[in-house]
């Protein structure tokens, strides 16, 4: 079965970028379609992109463009999302998880941005 | 951007109780539509996939109903592990969109 172990707490201040990973096992990455989502404080889930295997592409949702970045490293399993240009707004939990393809299951433990001066 | 609205915020209900959680989309989901589990401090675990569908592990006491853009959870007999926040999500474009949540909590 698939095991998504994420990176540690980060605490950023602002303006500056983080890159969260995501690290497989139990299936290669190449077989999975990664997705990540993120919760703020006391808040709903938020979808900020993810892989679409019909289209071959990552496909980001409007509010994210231009400042996140998913990526792959297939030799090692490990999926990243690196968002930039981050302000206090962006503290939340950041998850990954993988689409089946359009469900999510199962989802990384969660790792914690801090954006803070 | 298609909107999921839940209802209601707060669920109090008594244990062995059953309880029914909704889902509104703005437009037509048609059954793309899932409900996903979440207790403090942990990940969201996927119940129900397809509207109706359970996820491998979940038990026969949560059920999920509905189409288009009406869409209903059910609990049939509140167990003490299943107080939590649940979430239902749209799949049906591109941009997938979860609603706010409903809080089950014990009354």
């Amino acid at each position: 079965q698939v095991q998504l172990v994420q990176s540690g707490a980060e605490v950023k201040k602002p303006g500056a970028s983080v890159k969260v990973s995501c690290k497989v096992s139990g299936y290669t990455l190449t077989e999975l379609s990664m997705h990540w989502v993120r919760q703020a404080p006391g808040k709903g889930l938020e979808w900020m992109g993810g892989f679409d295997p019909e289209d071959g592409e990552t496909i980001y949702a409007q509010k994210f463009q231009g400042r996140v970045t998913m990526t792959e490293d297939t030799s090692t399993d490990t999926a990243y999302m690196e968002l930039s240009s981050l302000r206090s707004e962006d503290t939340a939990v950041y998850y990954c998880a993988i689409g089946i393809p359009e469900w999510f299951d199962p989802w990384g433990q969660g790792t914690l941005v801090t954006v803070s001066s | 951007e298609i909107v999921m609205t839940q209802s209601p915020a707060t669920l109090s209900v008594s244990p062995g109780e059953r309880a029914t959680l909704s889902c509104r989309a703005s437009q037509s989901v048609s059954s793309n539509l899932a409900w996903y589990q979440q207790k403090p401090g942990q990940a969201p675990r996927l119940l129900i996939y397809g509207a109706s569908t359970r996820a491998t592990g979940i038990p026969a006491r949560f059920s999920g109903s509905g189409s288009g853009t009406e869409f209903t959870l059910t609990i049939s007999s509140l167990q003490s592990e299943d107080f939590a926040v649940y979430y239902c999500q749209q799949y049906n474009n591109w941009l997938k969109t979860f609603g706010q949540g409903t809080k089950v909590e014990i009354k």
